[in-house]
């Protein structure tokens, strides 16, 4: 198992600034995931982060909205750039131990933007 | 890409009844996992099948996996106020390390 600290837990935030993600894990792991959930829905995936590399993110996601560093093995980041409400959402931190094995998820910060 | 179309969305029950949430895909899967997510909290990992016709079962909860692989269940036999959460069915994309695409869950309330 392992253990995600993922902060802050919540943040009311005003449209146009931007609130950086951190997500510390007690152990060390090649890839890390960043994950959006918007009110009521599923869990969207929004990058891959690599400890080495820059993030690979998925379709309808850049790297000018959310820039993601990964500078070693257990700890990434995830910035929301340039806020508005529709960025309103809860983001999680995700890693795994490897393809077919499960995921464990920090703790979510639920950010509100006004 | 592949979808996870996950029904229903919402699940009213009382206490004692039993509920099931279903997965199904056009396409084959190589394996599907369920989660947990409490209101308020993160996902859980509940299970993983790969096999087709896999049923794995945890105390009050049954987990399938179709013979074709296009599909899954989640069964609470005698659901408790424990339960309430939404579950989701979620598979390994297979193409990366670990990128799971998720369906969109069911949202399951137990009246006492």
């Amino acid at each position: 198992s392992a253990v995600i600290s993922q902060k802050p837990s919540r943040d009311i935030c005003q449209r146009g600034t931007s609130l950086t993600i951190q997500c510390q894990v007690d152990s060390q792991v090649t890839m890390m995931f960043w994950y959006r959930q918007q009110p009521g829905q599923s869990l969207t995936l929004i990058a891959t982060a690599n400890q080495g590399s820059e993030a690979t993110y998925e379709s309808g996601f850049v790297i000018d909205k959310f820039p993601i560093s990964r500078p070693n093995l257990t700890f990434s980041t995830l910035t929301v750039s340039n806020m508005s409400p529709e960025d309103s959402s809860i983001y999680l931190c995700s890693l795994n131990q490897g393809r077919n094995t499960e995921a464990f998820f920090g703790q979510g910060t639920r950010l509100t933007v006004v | 890409g592949q979808q996870v179309m996950q029904i229903p969305q919402y699940q009213h029950v009382q206490e004692g009844e039993d509920f099931t949430t279903y997965c199904n895909s056009s396409t084959t899967l190589s394996n599907i996992q369920w989660y947990k997510q409490r209101p308020g909290g993160h996902p859980v990992f509940l299970i993983q099948l790969v096999k087709s016709g896999e049923v794995k079962k945890q105390k009050r909860l049954t987990f399938q996996f179709g013979e074709a692989k296009k599909n899954s269940s989640l069964h609470i036999t005698a659901t408790q106020t424990t339960d309430v959460g939404t579950y989701f069915c979620a598979y390994d994309r297979g193409t990366s390390y670990g990128k799971l695409t998720f369906g969109q869950g069911t949202i399951l309330t137990v009246h006492p």
